[in-house]
């Protein structure tokens, strides 16, 4: 089946910094994905939804300049996280539409 | 706006006792409700898609059902092995939108 490589599994960042998670369709292209953000005990919210070439479509209440999403290829999602704070610790996951949704093995952000 | 609701939030049962997960859902015009499975810090794992009121599918020891408003993941004589949130997503436009989860415990 379809498998989507997300890298890294886990971050520890200190404050102020930029952390990148990237997320790669793995034989095959996705023209989409998707970058979900998951609080502990909490639903998968969806963050944004990145098309290869073109801007990234954020949800409401999500702060575009803070997480930046690059799709520059039809393989390869990037998610970047902008002088994060304490509060951006969550768990990140993308997911790309083949087989269904597939999603990746998640990061875990830790902002200390 | 769509809305999914799972209960129980947290279910624990014997090896061996069956029960059901239930998901209602609030949707304008469902193009599909999907179930995963995720273990801790891990992404979802992709377990059915049911698209019309009357379908069912099974693996294993699951079989999930779907109606006009909700659906129901059974899971038949469970095994520790079947420890696991339980997510259930509907898709009414071009992401998924997701409920809460059960998280399910089956002790030996």
């Amino acid at each position: 089946g379809a498998v989507v490589s997300q890298h890294p599994s886990w971050v520890i960042c200190k404050s102020g910094t930029s952390v990148k998670i990237e997320c790669r369709s793995l034989d095959f292209q996705a023209t989409t994905m998707f970058w979900y953000r998951q609080f502990p005990k909490q639903s998968l919210m969806l963050m944004a939804t990145s098309n290869e070439g073109s801007k990234a479509t954020y949800e409401q209440g999500v702060e575009k300049d803070k997480f930046l999403i690059n799709h520059a290829s039809l393989t390869l999602s990037t998610l970047t996280v902008t002088s994060a704070h304490p509060e951006d610790s969550s768990f990140y996951i993308c997911s790309a539409i083949e087989d269904g949704y597939t999603f990746g093995s998640g990061t875990r952000l830790t902002v200390v | 706006e769509d809305q999914v609701t799972q209960s129980p939030e947290a279910l624990r049962l014997q090896e061996g006792e069956s029960s059901s997960l239930n998901c209602s859902y609030t949707v304008s015009g469902l193009r599909g409700l999907f179930w995963y499975r995720q273990d801790p810090g891990k992404g979802p794992e992709f377990l059915f898609t049911l698209y019309s009121a009357g379908e069912e599918k099974e693996k294993e020891r699951l079989k999930a059902t779907l109606t006009k408003k909700e659906s129901f993941l059974h899971i038949t004589a469970p095994k520790p092995e079947d420890s696991a949130t339980y997510l259930c997503a509907v898709h009414s436009g071009y992401a998924l939108n997701f409920g809460k989860g059960t998280s399910l415990l089956v002790t030996p």
